[in-house]
């Protein structure tokens, strides 16, 4: 079973703080997803990343993929109270058609 | 974007009533359709795989005959739970694929309380 963990699961910070969260694995994914989720919503997809050692970046939000692709990293800079949210990493295995593994979530509040 | 709706978003049911809630694709063909369900403050858990024309793939530890889901068309597919009860309670999430299907899309959920 793959299994992606996702670190931290719970974060506080003050608006204009930095803050990265972390997935990491064992298994090589094809590629892997982050989304954010609101309550009551279902989650929406931020970004892929695909290649080993890619970095993707969404204005203040950056993406690394790993080398290996195993692991990944989304850092936002300078915080905001709209970036507060549920973000989740997900991998992609091998084709289509496949479900996603979702890391356990980080639950992220800016304090204004 | 592609779109994928649930339907209905929030259900209130009695403890032994049956719930069916439905997942559409509306502007694409989804042979593989996806049902989680998430836990407040938690991530999604995978329940099980939607397969049209086929039976449905579960996750361990997920009853089948509680949970019933039907895949009839390439834009539908339900998920019934039956005999609901409190611990059934949660935010029921259905994700579909689309193309090679790296991309999923997902719906925007539909929250079940049972009383």
């Amino acid at each position: 079973t793959q299994l992606l963990e996702q670190s931290p699961q719970f974060l506080s910070i003050q608006e204009g703080e930095n803050l990265t969260v972390y997935c990491n694995s064992s298994s090589v994914f094809s590629s892997l997803q982050w989304y954010r989720q609101e309550p009551g919503e279902g989650p929406v997809l931020l970004v892929t990343v695909v290649t080993g050692g890619e970095v993707k970046k969404l204005k203040r939000l950056t993406f690394q993929f790993g080398d290996a692709r195993k692991d990944s990293s989304l850092h936002i800079t300078a915080a905001q109270p709209g970036d507060t949210g549920l973000y989740l990493c997900a991998g992609v295995t091998t084709g289509g058609n496949t479900p996603l593994v979702f890391g356990k979530g980080t639950r992220l509040s800016v304090i204004a | 974007g592609a779109v994928v709706s649930q339907h209905p978003s929030r259900v209130i049911c009695k403890s032994g009533t049956s719930v069916k809630i439905e997942c559409r694709s509306l502007d694409f063909q989804a042979t593989t359709m996806f049902w989680y369900r998430q836990f407040p403050k938690q991530s999604l858990m995978l329940m099980a795989t939607s397969n049209e024309g086929s039976k449905a793939t579960y996750e361990q530890g997920v009853e089948k005959d509680k949970f019933l889901i039907n895949h009839a068309s390439l834009t539908l597919s339900t998920l019934t739970v039956t005999s609901a009860h409190p611990e059934d309670s949660s935010f029921y999430i259905c994700s579909a694929p689309q193309g090679t299907g790296v991309r999923q899309y997902f719906g925007p959920g539909t929250r079940l309380t049972v009383t």
